[in-house]
């Protein structure tokens, strides 16, 4: 069975510190992979995504960049963190460009990661 | 272009009692429809899903939900209400079941469930 791991689960940082989230996926192979941002009392919005080792593309212009230097490996980062970047961040993955069956466009979500900058 | 409207931010209902989340949703083509829930400081979990079978879609613990394309809706429902059910619920849609960094998610609904 496929397995998403995202770390870490909470962190705290000062404003302009740099920041690493990782996220791996298991037991699948050439996923593509997602980072989401939850803000408080909002929902979910797609940050990058990523359909091959080296592969980024970004949704939104922000203070953040993202790096898949595996092929199951997703990592989210910042130089210099700002206080607007708090927030509770979501790694996932999904099956490639499968058309037709029921699974290829379910997406699957890590744990998640409490980021609070201060 | 896809958008999705959960018309409640919060619901709450007692112990026993039928739960019902609201979705609305618009889309250009044939959608996949999602619940998602996510339970306090946890990921988001499948709740169930539409992908153009039945329209009566039966999900974990006890939930489900009916593609209402005539009211473009997918209101989710469980007959009665379990403590543990209390967390946020996220209502999402994709346009003609494509790639997953096309999903469009609602703001997302805050079930309480009283003693």
């Amino acid at each position: 069975s496929q397995t998403i791991h995202q770390w870490p689960a909470t962190l705290v940082q000062p404003v302009g510190s740099p920041l690493s989230l990782e996220c791996t996926v298991e037991g699948t192979s050439n996923p593509n992979l997602y980072w989401y941002r939850q803000a408080a009392g909002r929902g979910l919005q797609l940050l990058f995504y990523s359909v091959g080792i080296g592969q980024i593309s970004s949704e939104v212009p922000q203070n953040l960049s993202a790096s898949r230097p595996q092929d199951r490996q997703f990592i989210l980062s910042s130089k210099k963190l700002l206080l607007s970047d708090s927030g509770f961040y979501l790694c996932a993955w999904s099956r490639g460009f499968l058309k037709g069956g029921t699974t290829g466009n379910t997406i699957y979500f890590g744990e998640g990661s409490w980021l609070t900058v201060v | 272009a896809q958008s999705v409207t959960q018309l409640d931010s919060h619901v709450s209902v007692s112990e026993g009692t039928p739960v019902l989340l609201r979705c609305n949703y618009s889309s250009s083509y044939s959608p996949s429809l999602f619940w998602y829930v996510q339970h306090p400081n946890k990921g988001l979990q499948l709740l169930l899903k539409y992908t153009s079978a039945a329209t009566l879609v039966k999900g974990i613990n006890g939930f489900e939900a009916e593609f209402k394309k005539s009211e473009t809706s997918f209101h989710l429902t469980k007959p009665s209400a379990h403590m543990s059910d209390a967390a946020e619920y996220f209502c999402v849609v994709s346009d003609r079941g494509g790639s997953a960094r096309q999903l469009t998610f609602g703001s997302g609904t805050q079930l309480t469930v009283l003693p």
